[in-house]
């Protein structure tokens, strides 16, 4: 069985950093890209960062590029995300993703399985 | 970046009906184009693939069509369970980007 779990939210003050992991279970986690989503209270789904398989390839959103920093290491099976200068419109729920089928992000963009979410909240 | 346009933004139908979400894309993103469920106060869950393609596990209930800037999520008749926000999102091009959800209610 899949499973996928984060830690790592609570409360930081604005331009401060947290860094959030996923331990991953069930599957075989090198041969699969990982992404991580966002959710604000009682708003959509945002994508905020993805990896390869292997960890050799990154792609952020604009508006994430320079602040956020999506890591794995294979040997542990987790999945992190570091975050930096962390701003108000950064509280969300934050989801860590598992690619349906593929390794490589060119071929990614689907999620089969998410964890339960981790909340982080950025206020003073 | 693709826009994804949902509508309606809300329903609300009668256990046993058909309802229909539709999905629009800014540009043209072939097949492209997932569907996810999310109950309230849990993860999303994935629905279709590839725009036409049900999840395994996924009631049969459940179908989606269209390609290119079009398409449409229709659950053939409405369950109880099925109360959710229901989302697009087209993985054509990095950035991934979903639709603003689709509230489901139950009448």
């Amino acid at each position: 069985e899949v499973q996928l779990l984060e830690s790592g939210g609570g409360l930081v003050q604005p331009g401060g950093s947290l860094r959030l992991s996923c331990a991953a279970s069930g599957f075989t986690f090198s041969s699969y890209a990982m992404s991580w989503v966002r959710q604000a209270p009682g708003e959509g789904l945002v994508w905020v960062s993805v990896i390869s398989g292997s960890g050799g390839s990154t792609f952020y959103p604009d508006s994430e590029k320079g602040r956020f920093t999506i890591s794995r290491d294979n040997s542990k099976n987790t999945l992190y995300l570091q975050m930096n200068s962390l701003r108000a419109e950064d509280t969300a729920v934050y989801y860590c993703a598992k690619e349906r089928s593929s390794r490589d992000i060119a071929a990614a963009g689907t999620v089969d399985y998410w964890g339960q979410g981790t909340l982080v909240t950025v206020s003073s | 970046d693709i826009q994804m346009t949902q509508s309606p933004s809300s329903l609300s139908a009668s256990v046993g009906d058909r309802v229909t979400i539709t999905c629009r894309a800014s540009q043209s993103i072939s097949s492209y184009l997932n569907w996810y469920q999310q109950k309230p106060g849990k993860a999303p869950k994935l629905l279709i693939y590839t725009a036409s393609s049900l999840q395994s596990g996924v009631p049969s209930r459940f179908s989606a069509s269209g390609s290119g800037t079009d398409f449409t999520l229709t659950i053939s008749s409405l369950q109880p369970e099925d109360l959710a926000t229901y989302y697009c999102q087209q993985s054509y091009s990095i950035p991934w980007t979903f639709g603003q959800g689709t509230k489901v209610e139950i009448k």
